[in-house]
């Protein structure tokens, strides 16, 4: 089955640049998401990539997308204490209008001051 | 807008009993999905509702199931409660159309079970 794998740990100092990768399986996913998890709380919705796209950028957050090797990175820039949280990569399972997200495991951004 | 609202937020159990959980998706969202997340599992989807039919179901035994109702909102029922199911229950609301799937998650609900 589709499986989506993320490494489960990233440590940055404030003001770098953060870049979190994941690879997935499912060469018919049409859409490739990011998700924010702060402790305590839901999943925010950062960001979300076409497949037909290999790059996207929304203020901070860069998206790069390698179909051909199933690979896809969120760089954050300029990262400050505030990004740190749990980050989920996702794949759209499914076409058309249905379709569920199937999740990384996610990975845990600290941020140093 | 207000978002997507789920209670309780927090639930403690014991083991055979049985829970309900809601949620209130945001206005004008007709799709509810419904996730159980745990530290060893991860995020994993249960079932997703759309014009009060389940249309797309998630790996889990029957003891898990769940309804919508004509106003969107939705509850997710579980049976016999057993240790494994202590979660946190997410829900998430989208819009309905082709394209990207925008799902919108709620706080989540926090079940216990002892």
């Amino acid at each position: 089955g589709e499986d989506v794998e993320q490494s489960l740990f990233l440590s940055v100092r404030e003001g770098d640049s953060s870049v979190i990768n994941c690879t997935y399986t499912d060469s018919s996913s049409t859409y490739l998401y990011w998700y924010k998890q702060e402790p305590g709380a839901g999943l925010q919705l950062l960001t979300y990539i076409f497949s037909n796209m290999d790059m996207k950028q929304d203020q901070r957050l860069t998206v790069l997308l390698n179909k051909k090797d199933k690979h896809l990175s969120l760089r954050i820039a300029d990262t400050q204490t505030g990004d740190s949280a749990i980050y989920f990569c996702a794949e759209k399972e499914g076409g058309g209008s249905q379709g569920n997200l199937i999740f990384g495991k996610g990975t845990k951004l600290s941020v140093k001051p | 807008k207000a978002g997507v609202t789920q209670t309780p937020r927090y639930l403690i159990k014991t083991r055979g009993q049985q829970v309900t959980l809601s949620c209130s998706p945001i206005s004008g969202h007709r799709s509810v999905s419904w996730y159980q997340q745990t530290p060893g599992q991860g995020l994993q989807f249960l079932f997703e509702y759309f014009s009060e039919t389940q249309r797309n179901k998630g790996n889990f035994p029957g003891r898990f199931s769940g309804r919508q109702f004509s106003n969107s909102r939705s509850e997710m029922n579980v049976s016999t409660l057993e240790l494994g199911d202590s979660a946190l229950y997410l829900c998430a609301s989208s819009l309905v159309g082709q394209g990207a799937l925008e799902q919108y998650f709620g706080p989540g609900t926090r079940l216990t079970v002892t």
